[in-house]
């Protein structure tokens, strides 16, 4: 059973703060991370992906992948109230695959 | 374009009434995905097609659960019967070969209530 793992939160910071999200999968042959950022009652929709170990950066985004330690993260900076959403962490297993495992969700309130 | 479009949004129905919801993917895109998200187990894919042929269902969790794609414009979620545990969201989901997962845009979702 391949498994993505987050912590579902609340996580609270202040506005202006970096906001640190988490996930972990479990299975090693995974390829292809993503993030997605779903507001309340919307739809899911993508922000970031990651392929190779390391940081990779977009905007306020940072998303960073660590597969030996199966751990991938986002870091949002200068967090504004806009932020506040429930952000998905989904993982792709083996190439070629079509088949996202998505995480339960970090749900993040950024405080005025 | 007008991006996927799901009908219902809403749909209430009572256990052992058949329910089926529909998807228009986005115009072009040739992959398109069926999920569903509930607060116990989270967003799942049920089934994807690529040009209108189903690729994998594994995630169809069981029997009571068809879905189809006549054409390229058009899917079907079938659920019959239904049962109370199948509410949840579903969403509807499309995307372009090759860049697949960073093309992935999701419809509005339907929320289905089974009582």
């Amino acid at each position: 059973q391949k498994e993505v793992e987050q912590n579902s939160g609340p996580l609270s910071v202040p506005e202006g703060a970096i906001a640190s999200l988490n996930c972990t999968y479990s299975d090693r042959g995974s390829q292809s991370f993503f993030w997605y950022r779903q507001y309340s009652g919307k739809s899911p929709e993508l922000i970031m992906s990651i392929y190779s170990n390391g940081d990779k950066e977009d905007g306020r985004f940072t998303a960073q992948l660590n597969k030996a330690s199966q751990y991938v993260s986002l870091l949002i900076r200068d967090s504004q109230p806009s932020d506040s959403a429930t952000y998905l962490c989904a993982v792709i297993s083996g190439a070629g695959s079509y088949q996202l495992t998505f995480g339960k969700g970090t749900k993040l309130s950024v405080i005025p | 374009d007008a991006g996927v479009i799901q009908s219902p949004r809403h749909e209430v129905t009572e256990m052992g009434q058949e329910v089926t919801l529909r998807c228009k993917p986005i115009s072009g895109h040739d992959y398109l995905f069926w999920y569903r998200q509930t607060m116990m187990r989270g967003l799942e894919l049920l089934i994807y097609f690529n040009n209108n042929v189903p690729i994998d269902d594994s995630g169809m969790p069981e029997d009571r659960f068809s879905a189809k794609m006549p054409n390229a414009s058009f899917s079907t979620l079938k659920i019959q019967p239904s049962e109370p545990r199948d509410s949840a969201v579903y969403f509807c989901a499309s995307s372009l070969t090759g860049l697949a997962w960073e093309t992935q845009y999701f419809g509005p979702g339907t929320r289905l209530l089974v009582l």
